[in-house]
């Protein structure tokens, strides 16, 4: 069974403070997904990853960063995180021989 | 740029009734994936099923089909004999391509609600 894990289910930051989300997945997949889901918007593709180190940017890159130092671990940070933030955020990975995404329970952030 | 689109925020269904729910797509690519993804109140994503450009035949799951039209654009998810459970936002989602880096993308999504 794969597994996709994520740091928090939920977290509460204040505007300014950096903020790390952590993705975990335990099924070797090179394809790594990082979104955001707000309601009426359905889900937005921040950025991807396709291998240890390599990333793209997504829809709406704008105010995050990423890290892949290790094939399993994906990185979603906030440099500094802004009330227009809040959101739940949700980590995919996917072996690119296949066609199914599979998702992490989604980390809701709340920026006060 | 590819796009999905679900014009449906919101429907109401009569449980036992079939449901239907409306997706189109736009890309320009003539290689891609459709899919229907739904995720429960307790916010998990759950894969229902999946349509490739070049299949034949619609694509089936159990109690889910999907209504694969291609010169129109649309990959409809069908849900037959709907059942409580059904209650859920439902997401379609299309890949471009079949490469290592292609991405997923999302429509706005849909509220399906089963009446007992």
């Amino acid at each position: 069974d794969v597994k996709v894990t994520q740091s928090s289910r939920y977290l509460v930051k204040r505007t300014g403070e950096k903020v790390f989300l952590e993705c975990v997945q335990d099924m070797d997949h090179e394809n790594m997904f990082w979104y955001r889901q707000d309601p009426g918007l359905g889900l937005r593709l921040i950025y991807f990853s396709y291998d240890v180190k390599m990333k793209e940017k997504g829809d709406i890159p704008e105010g995050y960063s990423v890290s892949r130092e290790k094939k399993e671990r994906f990185s979603l940070i906030l440099e500094s995180a802004s009330t227009n933030q809040t959101s739940m955020y949700l980590c995919a990975s996917r072996d690119p021989q296949g066609y199914e995404q599979y998702f992490g329970p989604g980390t809701r952030l709340t920026v006060t | 740029a590819q796009k999905i689109t679900q014009t449906q925020p919101g429907m109401f269904v009569q449980e036992k009734e079939a449901v239907t729910l409306d997706c189109t797509y736009d890309t320009s690519d003539p290689s891609y994936g459709l899919f229907w993804y739904k995720q429960p109140s307790s916010g998990e994503m759950i894969f229902l099923i999946y349509q490739g450009s070049y299949d034949q035949q619609n694509a089936t799951e159990g109690r889910y089909s999907l209504n694969f039209q291609k010169a129109r654009k649309s990959a409809n998810l069908v849900i037959s004999a709907s059942q409580l459970g059904d209650s859920a936002m439902y997401f379609c989602a299309m890949r471009e391509s079949g490469s290592s880096a292609s991405k997923i993308i999302f429509g706005s999504g849909t509220r399906l609600s089963i009446r007992p």
